[in-house]
């Protein structure tokens, strides 16, 4: 089965700062790849899907990007609401495997 | 409005089983594959098990594969999972989310990730 890893495993960073959470899958999944974000006491909600599409509604500071197997979530600018757990997932084939999680929080 | 509500969760024995449901309302909910994701206590998401929008197709992690089983009701608007010979380790909030659908041509295609969650309900095994 294709593991899933994301680094960092947590990140601290200043209200403003540009933001960024990896994820790598052990083989090729092409684009079939989620973003997730959830917030603590929260259901987790769907921020990107397709690698790089923004889901309807979610804030255009928001971005993805990567193909195959690596992929990248990016805040561009951080704020005070955006304190949460971020995974990815994989869709491409089951198991739909998803990564172990990056904890963001403000500095 | 989009929803799902999960019940049937509780505190069984080890060895024991339940039977998770999920209410979908406000879509077409047998054009939509359907998944199971699951939460210990403070630790990650795990994927659990999935289902195609015309129960064709059914997918399981190795961790719950011969003990649980997945499937839907497109008459009721109904998703199951059947949890048998339940653990310690399946102690968790069980998840309930709708996968998406594209339409091409002839053929439907599912992707198994999940765009709308319900609440989650509680399963504790413990003795």
């Amino acid at each position: 089965d294709i593991q899933m890893t994301q680094s960092p495993s947590s990140l601290s960073a200043s209200v403003g700062d540009r933001v960024t959470i990896t994820c790598r899958a052990s083989q090729g999944i092409s684009n079939y790849l989620a973003w997730y974000q959830q917030k603590p006491g929260k259901v987790p909600k769907l921020l990107i899907y397709a690698a790089s599409t923004l889901q309807s509604g979610v804030p255009s500071r928001f971005s993805g990007s990567g193909s195959g197997t690596d992929f990248t979530l990016t805040i561009s600018s951080l704020q005070p609401e955006d304190v949460a757990t971020y995974y990815c997932q994989k869709y491409n084939s089951a198991p739909f495997t998803f990564g172990p999680g990056t904890k963001v929080d403000i500095k | 409005e989009v929803q799902l509500v999960e019940s049937g969760g509780g505190l069984v024995q080890p060895g024991g089983s339940l039977r998770l449901s999920c209410a979908a309302s406000g879509f077409t909910f047998s054009s939509y594959a359907m998944s199971w994701v699951r939460q210990a206590p403070g630790k990650g998401l795990e994927w659990v098990s999935a289902i195609s929008g015309s129960g064709g197709s059914t997918y399981y992690a190795d961790s719950v594969k011969g003990r649980f089983t997945i499937s839907r009701d497109n008459s009721k608007n109904t998703l199951y999972l059947q949890m048998n010979s339940l653990r310690a380790e399946d102690t968790a909030v069980y998840y309930c989310a709708k996968g998406n659908t594209m339409v091409r041509g002839v053929t439907r295609y599912y992707y198994y990730y999940m765009d709308v969650w319900g609440k989650g309900t509680t399963v504790t095994v413990s003795s």
